[in-house]
């Protein structure tokens, strides 16, 4: 069956470095997003992308973070200058959206560290 | 804000009972409806979506949503310690004025024991 999957699944980091989060959304989908939880906290949308651009963003999806196609494949999440709060598990899911029904499917998951 | 609100629990439920598990919504354009199982340190996994006024069955679950009340529901026949996990309920206005954005609640511990 078809999965998202998502690299690297830890990643530990120094406060004010670049990371970047990748993801290989499912074949077919076209709709892909970003999410991340904070531990004990609920699961938080960050931004969705479609066609190429941004579609939505949330708040949190500032000037620090950016999200890229670079190729028919991956999908990815730079964060610029790491910060202790960014510490987070960050879900990619993606999703076909046929016919109005826009069920996401959800990576494992990659822990950011921000030390 | 647009919220989803959902008892964190914990919910105990002896082996082979039913689970019910709630979720209230605030936005009245929400459109779609999700249930997702998230066991500890694991992502989001969907279980169940419903999209239109009464109940959806899929194996041992029932989802149940109501527009009206803004209420969606989550039932768990016969459950099972498999099933200990938190549920989290998810909506958006996909479609509407969202892209699919999902909102979720905080999730509710499930304990089923034997």
């Amino acid at each position: 069956e078809p999965e998202v999957t998502q690299t690297p699944s830890h990643q530990v980091t120094q406060m004010g470095q670049e990371v970047i989060l990748r993801c290989v959304p499912i074949s077919n989908h076209l709709y892909f997003y970003w999410y991340r939880q904070i531990l004990g906290q609920k699961v938080e949308f960050l931004v969705s992308f479609y066609n190429n651009e941004i579609s939505e963003k949330s708040e949190i999806f500032d000037d620090q973070f950016s999200v890229e196609r670079p190729d028919g494949s991956n999908f990815t999440l730079k964060i610029r200058s790491t910060k202790l709060e960014d510490s987070a598990m960050y879900f990619c899911a993606s999703s076909e959206w046929a016919g109005g029904r826009n069920e996401q499917f959800f990576g494992p998951g990659t822990r950011l560290t921000v030390l | 804000q647009k919220e989803v609100e959902q008892n964190s629990g914990p919910l105990s439920v002896p082996e082979g009972a039913i689970a019910s598990l709630n979720c209230t919504y605030s936005d009245r354009g929400s459109q779609s409806f999700f249930w997702y199982r998230q066991y500890s340190g694991k992502s989001p996994e969907l279980i169940m979506s419903i999209y239109s006024n009464g109940d959806k069955e899929d194996g041992r679950f029932t989802a149940q949503l109501n527009k009206a009340s803004q209420y969606v529901s989550l039932l768990i026949r016969d459950s099972q310690p498999s099933d200990s996990a938190t549920y989290l309920c998810a909506v958006t206005n996909a479609g509407g004025t969202s892209y699919g954005k999902l909102t979720f609640g905080q999730g509710t511990i499930l304990t089923v024991h034997p």
